[in-house]
């Protein structure tokens, strides 16, 4: 993989449901993984910092699981909000300096 | 604590012109960086700029270009305008210490680029 993906595109669930998504980058020359929520009008918000193999980290209902040697990222929600919906950005910091995001997963949460 | 600060939030432009945009970065961030959002797009990166110097680049034509000044606000100059530079163009600060890498991003509300 040489660029960051992820999956799915877009994600529609009930409110309560529970929710992942993936994100997928270059397992060679790892930094760090950045998760990154935008909701609509508003600027993106970081929501983890993720550097070592391993890692996880907890915000609430929402946390992240990392896997540098094969070069992935778990998200998972429980019990998704409306409030929830937005779009989840990855970014994989590389070694030349640039942090590369993804183009992101849009979730929508219904009542 | 003041936060990413962008001006102005909306322009529209015409074919050929050019165009500056500006970032405020939150007080005591060192770091600026510029991101270009178009649809179907991630968020490209275009620049990075610490203390007032080019620290990243990103692959886009030399008609983007940036500069930093002393008190860390940043600015985008865009130079004869496409069609195709229509897009939301968003910045971010951070401290842009030693590990950088590990340092959360904080974003701007963007500005919205029209091009006609």
């Amino acid at each position: 993989i040489l660029n960051v993906e992820q999956s799915p595109q877009s994600l529609h669930v009930q409110e309560g449901d529970s929710t992942n998504f993936t994100c997928s980058f270059p397992s060679s020359n790892f930094y760090a993984l950045h998760w990154y929520r935008w909701e609509t009008a508003k600027s993106p918000e970081a929501l983890f910092v993720m550097t070592l193999n391993g890692d996880e980290k907890k915000k609430g209902r929402i946390s992240a699981t990392l896997n540098t040697k094969e070069g992935y990222s778990y998200l998972y929600i429980k019990g998704s909000q409306p409030e929830d919906s937005a779009t989840y950005l990855c970014a994989f910091y590389n070694q030349g300096g640039k942090l590369i995001f993804g183009q992101g997963t849009e979730l929508s949460v219904k009542p | 604590k003041a936060g990413v600060t962008q001006t102005p939030r909306y322009l529209i432009k015409t074919r050929g012109q050019q165009v500056t945009l500006s970032c405020s970065p939150i007080s005591g961030h060192r770091s600026v960086s510029w991101y270009q959002q178009t649809p179907g797009q991630g968020l490209q990166f275009l620049f990075e700029y610490f203390s007032e110097t080019q620290r990243n680049k990103g692959n886009f034509p030399g008609r983007f270009s940036g500069r930093q000044f002393s008190n860390s606000r940043s600015e985008m100059n865009v130079s004869t305008l496409e069609l195709g530079d229509s897009a939301l163009y968003l910045c971010a600060s951070s401290l842009g210490g030693a590990t950088k890498w590990n340092e959360k991003l904080f974003f701007g509300s963007g500005t919205q680029l029209s091009v006609l």
